[in-house]
């Protein structure tokens, strides 16, 4: 258990709305990612954080936001969602040190955008 | 061209059987490699990293050959809690893990 919680766990909203998703970690870990999950497409990285303020895009960017004010929270938002961002949403940390590091995810959230 | 790719099956086996996923990747600067496994409707987890030497826990045996960019997992003597997507992944310097599309393996009674 690397200690990780995501809130909420399933959500459903309109299309147009903003949605924030939070992810909580109580290890300190420096590394927090957040990914989407969909038939045929794996897991995708949307954004990632290297520290408090340090944050990156990925492969599927567009459309999402994040912020890390804190080193426990992760919280990834969609300024104004659509149905293509129905979705599974893992996030995740790394654990390790020096060349070798593992992921370990959060239980995840079903959010789906009608 | 993808960073990781398997054979998404399905894999339907026998109890007891042995069962062997593959999958390739597509950069040769790739450091670290592992195998996930994932439940439906679950987070993925870590089932075993694999090395350069090949390595082994249990049932499960993971080998890497880095020439041809291939990585394998084996199982043997299958049991139905086996049944799960399993998640190829790789790594590269620089914190970014790069996930294949999981092969579906259904083990049958």
């Amino acid at each position: 258990d690397a200690g990780i919680t995501q809130s909420p766990r399933h959500k459903v909203t309109e299309t147009g709305t903003p949605v924030t998703l939070r992810c909580h970690q109580t290890e300190n870990h420096r590394y927090m990612y957040w990914y989407r999950q969909d038939p045929g497409h794996g897991l995708r990285l949307i954004h990632y954080s290297y520290g408090v303020k340090d944050t990156d895009k990925g492969e599927v960017s567009d459309g999402y936001s994040v912020s890390r004010s804190k080193t426990e929270d992760f919280l990834l938002t969609l300024e104004s969602a659509t149905s293509s961002q129905t979705s599974v949403y893992f996030c995740a940390i790394n654990y390790g040190q020096g060349r070798s590091y593992e992921q370990y995810f959060g239980p995840g959230t079903r959010l789906t955008v009608t | 061209r993808k960073e990781v790719e398997q054979d998404p099956g399905p894999f339907n086996v026998p109890e007891g059987a042995t069962v062997a996923f593959n999958c390739t990747y597509s950069n040769s600067a790739s450091q670290s490699f592992f195998w996930y496994r994932q439940d439906c409707r679950k987070e993925p987890k870590l089932l075993m990293s694999v090395y350069s030497s090949g390595n082994e826990d249990g049932r499960f045996t993971a080998q890497l050959n880095r020439a041809s960019q291939y990585i394998s997992l084996l199982i043997r003597d299958s049991k139905l809690s086996d049944s799960a997507t399993y998640l190829c992944v790789v790594n590269r310097i620089g914190n970014q893990f790069y996930f294949g599309t999981g092969t579906s393996l259904t083990v049958i009674p």
